[in-house]
């Protein structure tokens, strides 16, 4: 199966400042299917972004996806108090569909 | 508005059996591919199982194929998943997941999740 390692484990940011999120794919995803959620303690995940780069209904555009083959990337530009969370990548491109272990983003 | 209300989660044995259940409403229910999707306790999350639209072709993730059963009700808008031989490891929330409109199995709504407890 597809392994997905996410990095950093932790990013420590302060509301404003810019969040990249790494997604690295154990083998090439040929069609790009990426998906990328945002989980808050309590709450189920929610989707942010699919097939890579589209973003979902309501997300707002401080979030972006992008990436191909193996290498993928969540981007957040200006974090709001709100983002701060832990962020899942999943591949669905070959089955077994996987997930990565999560990245936390924790307020500075 | 997508709604997915799970139910059925439980305290339960080791060895013993439940059935979880998730109403959906707010879409076309027939017209999606459904899945379960589970959290253990302060770890990551875990494909469990998923059923096509019309429900002739479920699919288990091996840790779980043998054991557990993934099955729809399309007249009654409901998803299923029934879980014999419980391990202390099957202890989670599971929710239950729909599908995107564009290909391919993410998943575009969740339900609030069942908590699974499976312990003597």
């Amino acid at each position: 199966e597809v392994l997905l390692t996410q990095s950093p484990g932790t990013l420590s940011l302060s509301p404003g400042e810019r969040a990249t999120l790494s997604c690295r794919a154990s083998q090439s995803l040929g069609r790009n299917y990426l998906a990328w959620y945002k989980q808050k303690p309590g709450q189920a995940p929610r989707l942010l972004i699919y097939g890579t780069s589209s973003r979902a209904t309501g997300i707002p555009d401080r979030f972006s996806g992008s990436g191909s083959g193996t290498d993928f990337t969540l981007t957040i530009s200006r974090l709001e108090p709100e983002d701060f969370a832990v962020y899942y990548c999943q591949q669905y491109d070959t089955p077994p569909q996987t997930f990565g272990q999560g990245t936390e983003v924790e307020m500075k | 508005e997508v709604q997915l209300l799970e139910s059925g989660g439980s305290l339960v044995q080791p060895g013993g059996s439940l059935r979880l259940s998730c109403a959906a409403s707010g879409f076309t229910f027939r017209n999606y591919v459904m899945t379960w999707v589970r959290q253990a306790p302060g770890k990551g999350l875990q494909y469990v199982s998923g059923i096509s639209a019309s429900g002739d072709s479920p699919h288990h993730a091996d840790s779980v194929k043998g054991r557990f059963t993934i099955s729809r009700d399309n007249s009654k808008n409901t998803l299923y998943l029934q879980m014999n031989s419980l391990r202390v490891e099957d202890t989670a929330i599971y929710y239950c997941a729909k599908t995107g409109d564009v290909g391919g199995w993410y998943y575009e709504s969740w339900g609030q999740g069942a908590l699974v407890t499976v312990s003597s």
